[in-house]
């Protein structure tokens, strides 16, 4: 089955400074990487996701790349708000039989002001 | 999104009792899922049901059952709890009709195992 590992699991950045969250994944047959966000006592949501025809994706602060010959992808967050911090998620997902998500096991992320 | 409903919100038992926790949702989504989240180790599913006759066991099924009573409900129950059971839950669905949809979490339930 699919193995997904994240890092760092904990980061803190200085307000305004740019944050990367790494995940590795073992499974070649995945095609779908989504991130989530989980605000502390909040449901996890989701911020960007990308599927594996694409190398990159961004929307506003946050972008996604994905190495698919390295099984590894990663997110960015650039200019850093103190709204960011909260603890974040990868995942990776199957399109062979019966899908479901592998995550990782977050990384918690602190920005400070 | 609060169209993915969960109750209880929190529940504290004693071991060896019977708990179900409950998932509703009206997104008109086919795909239902529970996961439990534990400090350290992310979020880890439990069971998946792809439509009301489709059950499947995810990676930490033992301990557990589920229920799909209609396409809109989704239940898990503990027959027999115990502490080690004690976690935070989330539901949460997808769409069906086309693969690699995002999931959508309900606010989870609290479950504590005394």
């Amino acid at each position: 089955g699919e193995n997904v590992e994240q890092h760092p699991s904990t980061l803190s950045v200085q307000e305004g400074d740019s944050a990367v969250i790494k995940c590795t994944y073992s499974d070649s047959a995945s095609n779908y990487f989504p991130w989530y966000k989980q605000e502390l006592g909040k449901r996890p949501q989701l911020i960007i996701d990308i599927r594996s025809n694409v190398g990159e994706k961004k929307d506003q602060r946050i972008a996604v790349t994905l190495n698919k010959t390295a099984k590894h992808f990663s997110l960015h967050i650039t200019e850093t708000q103190p709204e960011d911090s909260a603890v974040y998620f990868c995942a990776a997902r199957t399109n062979f039989g019966n899908e479901k998500l592998t995550f990782g096991t977050g990384t918690r992320l602190t920005i400070i002001p | 999104d609060a169209d993915v409903t969960q109750t209880p919100r929190n529940r504290i038992t004693k071991t060896g009792k019977r708990i179900m926790l409950e998932c509703s949702q009206t997104k008109g989504h086919d795909r239902m899922y529970w996961y439990r989240q534990d400090p350290g180790l992310g979020l880890r599913l439990i069971y998946y049901s792809f439509d009301v006759k489709d059950i499947n066991k995810g990676e930490i099924s033992d301990g557990y059952s589920v229920s799909r009573q209609a396409q809109a409900k989704f239940s898990l129950s503990l027959e027999s709890a115990i502490p080690n059971q004690t976690a935070l839950y989330f539901c949460a669905t997808s769409e069906g009709r086309e693969s690699n949809q995002p999931q959508h979490f309900g606010d989870g339930t609290r479950l504590s195992i005394l």
